[in-house]
């Protein structure tokens, strides 16, 4: 079956703008995680929703970042005026209800380049 | 604050060695222990899950093995083959919030062939 996917899978913009990054988990995982991961280092959580709702939003670094998963499937990273220092990889993955015994399926992720 | 190391930071072996990657984590209190294979600009494939409660897993040619007390992993990889190259990552599930995983900076094996 289809895995995790992400769009753009690359996306260059100014600093100071909008951008929105969208995932879709593999059907049926109620769970979604959105991670970042800079060069060199590995994937910082940033958010953590089940079903529609986020249940862990402590990773997320300002109130310039948010996400909404509004139906319980895709899920819309959004990032406003962004900055230099958002330049980074982001990540999404899933998992079939969220428990301790899930494995995490990884998209491929979306590059972002902050200019 | 959970952090995990992993050592080295980049291994370089002849193809058909066997070698061992190393990860380390601070906090013992986890839900689990999953290692990752990540190809360059690809996403993240899971290789191996750890239940706190179980000593190893296996998996054809990959073998790893959790001391949760010393807050230590290792992953095993027998006879190693030009295609094993790739970054490998260690993450941990902790109790403060048993979804987030917590990495380490991973691994960057080079096999030559």
């Amino acid at each position: 079956g289809a895995g995790v996917s992400q769009t753009p899978s690359n996306k260059v913009t100014e600093k100071g703008k909008y951008v929105e990054l969208r995932c879709d988990p593999i059907s049926g995982h109620t769970a979604l995680y959105w991670y970042r991961q800079s060069l060199g280092q590995g994937p910082e959580f940033l958010i953590y929703f089940q079903g529609t709702g986020a249940a862990d939003d402590s990773g997320l670094p300002n109130d310039r970042f948010f996400a909404v998963r509004p139906e319980g499937s895709v899920s819309t990273l959004k990032i406003q005026r962004t900055e230099r220092g958002d330049s980074a990889v982001y990540l999404c993955a899933s998992s079939r209800d969220g428990m301790s015994t899930d494995t995490q399926y990884f998209g491929p992720g979306t590059r972002l380049t902050v200019l | 604050k959970q952090e995990v190391t992993q050592i080295p930071a980049a291994l370089s072996v002849p193809e058909g060695e066997n070698l061992v990657l190393n990860c380390s984590f601070t906090d013992s209190a986890i839900y689990n222990l999953q290692w990752f294979r990540q190809d360059p600009g690809k996403g993240l494939t899971s290789l191996l899950l750890i239940q706190s409660s179980q000593r190893e897993q296996t998996s054809g040619r990959l073998n790893a093995s959790l001391d949760k007390s010393s807050g230590r992993s290792t992953l095993y990889i027998a006879a190693s083959q030009p295609g094993d190259s790739a970054t490998y990552l260690c993450a941990v599930s902790g109790t403060g919030s048993a979804r987030q995983l917590t990495f380490g900076s991973g691994t960057q094996l080079t096999v030559l062939p």
